[in-house]
């Protein structure tokens, strides 16, 4: 079966320091990649997608940038985080031997930038 | 982005009673799709309809896609504690998927 993971699954940031999520799919081919934005009791953003290794589409003009060095690793990085950067990151999968249409999502990284 | 509007916003409920909740869009999907997200949590797949007109059960919940594709609902009969949670809708055309605002139920016991 397929399983997704997110890690740190929190982490606390002063402004201006860099970051990196990470996130893995495993028992899966060739999945499409989804990061995600969540603000505390708001709906989910979408930031960047991905469906192959070094193809990267960005929804939102920002300070984040994502990788995809391998096929089923998926990384959101910033060089310097902003206050506004603060909230819960969402990693999703579709795809592979599953049906496009259905994302299958990871537990979640909770940022805070104080 | 969020382009579903998605109601109600939240909802308070007595144990056992059944519950509506239902997303609608100005646009067609060919795919819609119901998540619930616990606390702290990634938002699970609750049901996922692919035809105009399809109703789908999983459990306690019914979910139907619209004959006219903009809009979908969900409903979840003789609700339970365990119910609580942020319910969210999710529309897909080709590579783009939409997602409700959410409908935050409470179930008191």
């Amino acid at each position: 079966s397929q399983t997704i993971h997110q890690w740190p699954a929190t982490l606390v940031q002063p402004v201006g320091s860099p970051l990196s999520l990470e996130c893995t799919v495993e028992g899966t081919s060739n999945p499409n990649l989804y990061w995600y934005r969540q603000a505390a009791g708001r709906g989910l953003q979408l930031l960047f997608y991905s469906v192959g290794i070094g193809q990267i589409s960005s929804e939102v003009p920002q300070n984040l940038s994502a990788s995809r060095p391998q096929d089923r690793q998926f990384i959101l990085s910033s060089k310097k985080l902003l206050l506004s950067d603060s909230g819960f990151y969402l990693c999703a999968w579709s795809g592979g031997d599953n049906l496009l249409y259905e994302q299958y999502f990871g537990p979640g990284t909770r940022l805070t930038v104080t | 982005g969020q382009q579903l509007n998605q109601s109600p916003q939240s909802m308070f409920i007595q144990e056992g009673e059944d519950v509506s909740m239902n997303c609608t869009s100005s646009s067609i999907f060919n795919t819609w799709l119901w998540y619930k997200q616990d606390p702290g949590e990634g938002p699970v797949l609750l049901i996922a309809l692919y035809k105009a007109g399809e109703l789908t059960s999983n459990g306690r919940l019914t979910a139907q896609f619209g004959i006219t594709r903009k809009d979908s609902f969900l409903n979840i009969s003789a609700s339970i504690p365990s119910d609580v949670g942020i319910y969210f809708c999710a529309g897909q055309l080709v590579n783009d998927m939409r997602f409700g605002a959410g409908t935050r139920l409470t179930v008191k016991p």
